[in-house]
């Protein structure tokens, strides 16, 4: 079965520094795969995605992520970081083919140091 | 345009009792998905509806039941509620029932139960 692995269940950064939140994957063929932000209390807001199309993917509020097979990895970074980055950042997986069952990963809670 | 509804957004209910979800897709979009997440951990996939017809189901008992209606909205059902089902129902929606074709998953705000 498919699944993701987060690195680390809190970070907390300074305001202003690189946010570098892990996410390793397990699959022989290259899923698609997410990132989710969770602000409290509130439903899922999709960052960003890839599907293969370019192993660098852009999402938004400054966020980007890179997909490397060779690692298994998809880690989500942000070169400065804001207060209203503080949130809890999700990984996710759908596998190739098949329907829409996404995995998430355990989640990172990120906090911002002013 | 309106993202994907979900209502009720708070409820609280009585052990035993049966709850019904209800969410609204995204205009256009003929897929719902539900997930439950329970406090502290990652959303849990319950099902996927395409097209009114069961795509998928994830690893819950039959108390939970689902359907979409013709409008592409969708109900999630549980009956005989266990402390252990208080959590927040989420519903996504998409244009088709795979990937392909650069599709992306929407999500609602979510329904939160709470079981007494």
């Amino acid at each position: 079965a498919q699944s993701v692995t987060q690195l680390g269940s809190h970070v907390s950064v300074s305001e202003g520094a690189l946010v570098l939140l892990r996410c390793n994957y397990s699959s022989s063929v290259p899923p698609y795969l997410f990132w989710y932000v969770q602000y409290p209390n509130q439903g899922l807001q999709l960052l960003l995605k890839y599907t293969s199309a370019a192993t660098l993917v852009k999402g938004i509020n400054g966020f980007e992520a890179e997909f490397k097979k060779s690692e298994t990895s998809f880690h989500l970074t942000k070169p400065s970081a804001h207060m209203s980055d503080a949130a809890e950042y999700f990984c996710a997986v759908i596998p190739s083919g098949g329907y829409q069952k996404v995995t998430f990963g355990t989640g990172t809670k990120l906090q911002v140091i002013p | 345009d309106a993202g994907v509804t979900q209502s009720p957004t708070h409820l609280i209910k009585t052990r035993g009792q049966q709850v019904t979800l209800r969410c609204s897709p995204i205009s256009g979009h003929k897929s719902v998905s539900w997930y439950q997440q329970v406090l502290g951990q990652g959303p849990q996939f319950i099902f996927q509806y395409y097209e009114k017809e069961e795509r998928g189901r994830g690893n819950f008992p039959d108390r939970f039941s689902a359907r979409q209606f013709p409008n592409y909205s969708s109900e999630l059902n549980v009956n005989a509620l266990l402390l252990g089902d208080s959590a927040l129902y989420l519903c996504a929606s998409s244009l088709s029932g795979n990937m392909g074709s650069g599709n992306t998953i929407y999500f609602g705000e979510g329904s939160w139960l709470t079981v007494v």
